[in-house]
């Protein structure tokens, strides 16, 4: 069965710009979360969405969004680029909201130069 | 508030000897707890959770965790590291109650030497 799989691994994005990042979650699993890993501030929770509905919400500002799509496959978009928002992008997933137990995916590294 | 503390940043055990990382968490019930595992480069793997029922709980790679309600601790143990243990370990809690958004430490970088 594969896991969960993040694409691109690694990005490099102009200040600025916008990046989408793409999760496709294990095969039937339709919880999808994701996180923001730092150095300064550690792993950090984003959004979660389920069933193509946000259902949590983190600290972040409105430049971060994400969307889900009927096959449970998640985007997250982050615009007006800046550069703290180098980081370790994971996504998560988990078979149903509500269902304690999330499987990670390895990330995708974005650096903004 | 409402937190999770790993109070070692980094410990360093020789191969073989014993391991207990530290958790603690702040939160009015008691939460669904975690502790997972990050290589470097790389994402998350799940070590093991405790949602209810016995205290201690068995996991992959030989860990071990208690969930101590008295104490609001959940330390993770191995009897006897390998070098390839060496990593970081983050406990994370899920203070909502809904299993829907994860809380994590700050991690304990784990060195292991020969």
């Amino acid at each position: 069965k594969a896991g969960v799989t993040q694409t691109p691994r690694y990005l490099i994005k102009t200040r600025g710009q916008q990046v989408t990042l793409s999760c496709s979650p294990i095969s039937g699993h339709r919880s999808v979360s994701w996180y923001q890993q730092t150095p300064g501030q550690g792993l950090q929770f984003l959004f979660e969405y389920f069933s193509e509905t946000q259902r949590n919400k983190g600290n972040f500002p409105g430049r971060f969004s994400g969307r889900q799509f009927s096959n449970s496959r998640s985007e997250m978009n982050v615009s007006t680029l800046e550069l703290g928002d180098s980081a370790l992008y994971l996504c998560a997933s988990s078979l149903e909201s509500g269902v304690p137990g999330y499987t990670f995916g390895s990330g995708t590294r974005l650096t903004v130069v | 508030a409402q937190s999770v503390t790993q109070p070692d940043i980094h410990i360093t055990v020789s191969e073989g000897a014993s391991l207990e990382l530290r958790c603690n968490y702040s939160y009015g019930a008691t939460p669904y707890l975690f502790w997972y595992v990050q290589s470097p480069g790389q994402g998350l793997q799940l070590l093991l959770k405790y949602f209810s029922g016995d205290t201690l709980v068995q996991g992959i790679k030989g860990f071990e965790a208690e969930f101590k309600r008295s104490q609001s601790s959940f330390n993770l143990r191995k009897p006897s590291v390998h070098w390839s243990d060496a990593a970081e370990y983050f406990c994370a809690v899920d203070l909502t109650g809904t299993a829907s958004k994860l809380t994590f430490g700050t991690g304990t970088r784990l060195q292991v030497t020969l």
